[in-house]
C-alpha cells in the first residue's frame, strides 16, 4: 500500500460548485497535514495546514482530518475557474525524520 | 508577504556539468528543504537541513548531490555531475520551527541535455 494515495483525477466542475479532495495514508503516525495549490509549472502553493484530526476553515477553503480513517478532505466551495489547478495533499513528518510525504495531486477543472 | 525566492528560474546544462540550485528561505525560519518533482511526478523529498547540516536525506540524494547555506540568507543544491534523468523541477522549501507548514519557492526547471 502506497504511504499516501490520491486519485489524480482530473475531476471537471461546473462553476460554483462544491469540491471535494481527498487523500488516504497508510501511516498512522503523521501528524501534520498541508494541501497545496499547484499551477502549471509553478511551485506548490499552501492552502491549508492541520495538525492532528478535526476541520479548518479559511474563507471557501475547509480541510478536514479523519485520523481514524487515514482520509483528509479539502473542501472548495464556490468553486471559481481560478480555482483549476493541481491539488497537492501532504503529510508527515515521517517517524525520526523531517521528511513530508506528497501525493500524486489531484487535477481540477472549473468550467466557467 | 515573505517567500522563499528561487534563481534561476530555467538553467540548461550538459550532462556531466555541474550545477547550482540557488534558494533565499523565509528570513526567520530555521528549516530547509529541497524536493524535486519530474514532468507529470509527484513530488520527492530529497534532503532537509537544520542547524548548518543535513537532517535527513532521501536515496534519491546520493553522493551527486550537496547542499550548503554558504552565508545567513542563501542555501543552495549542487548537482556534480547531472544525468539525463535529473532534468526536473527542483523547489527550495523552508519552515519556521520543526514539523510546521513548508512554505516552497517557484522552482527551478533544470533542463539536461
Amino acid at each position: 500500500q502506497k504511504e499516501v494515495e490520491q486519485d489524480p483525477g482530473p475531476l471537471s466542475v461546473p462553476e460554483g460548485a462544491i469540491v471535494s479532495l481527498n487523500c488516504t495514508y497508510s501511516n498512522s503516525a503523521f501528524q501534520y497535514f498541508m494541501w497545496y495549490r499547484q499551477y502549471s509549472r509553478k511551485g506548490p502553493e499552501l492552502l491549508m495546514y492541520t495538525y492532528s484530526s478535526g476541520n479548518k476553515e479559511d474563507g471557501r477553503f475547509t480541510a478536514q482530518v479523519d485520523k481514524s480513517s487515514k482520509y483528509i478532505s479539502l473542501f472548495i466551495r464556490d468553486s471559481q475557474p481560478s480555482d483549476s489547478a493541481t491539488y497537492l495533499c501532504a503529510m508527515g513528518p515521517v517517524s525520526g525524520t523531517y521528511k513530508y510525504i506528497f501525493g500524486t495531486g489531484t487535477r481540477l477543472k472549473v468550467l466557467a | 508577504e515573505p517567500e522563499v525566492t528561487q534563481t534561476p528560474s530555467h538553467q540548461v546544462t550538459q550532462m556531466g556539468q555541474e550545477v547550482i540550485l540557488r534558494c533565499v528561505p523565509i528570513s526567520n525560519h530555521l528549516y530547509f528543504y529541497w524536493y524535486r518533482q519530474i514532468l507529470g511526478q509527484k513530488v520527492e523529498f530529497l534532503v532537509s537541513f537544520y542547524n548548518n547540516e543535513i537532517s535527513e536525506k532521501s536515496e534519491i540524494f546520493d553522493d551527486q548531490f550537496s547542499v550548503e547555506r554558504p552565508d545567513g540568507s542563501n542555501f543552495t543544491l549542487k548537482i556534480r555531475s547531472t544525468k539525463l534523468e535529473d532534468s526536473a523541477m527542483y523547489f527550495c522549501a523552508s519552515s519556521g520551527q520543526e514539523n510546521t507548514e513548508a512554505f516552497f519557492g517557484q522552482g527551478t526547471r533544470l533542463t539536461v541535455v
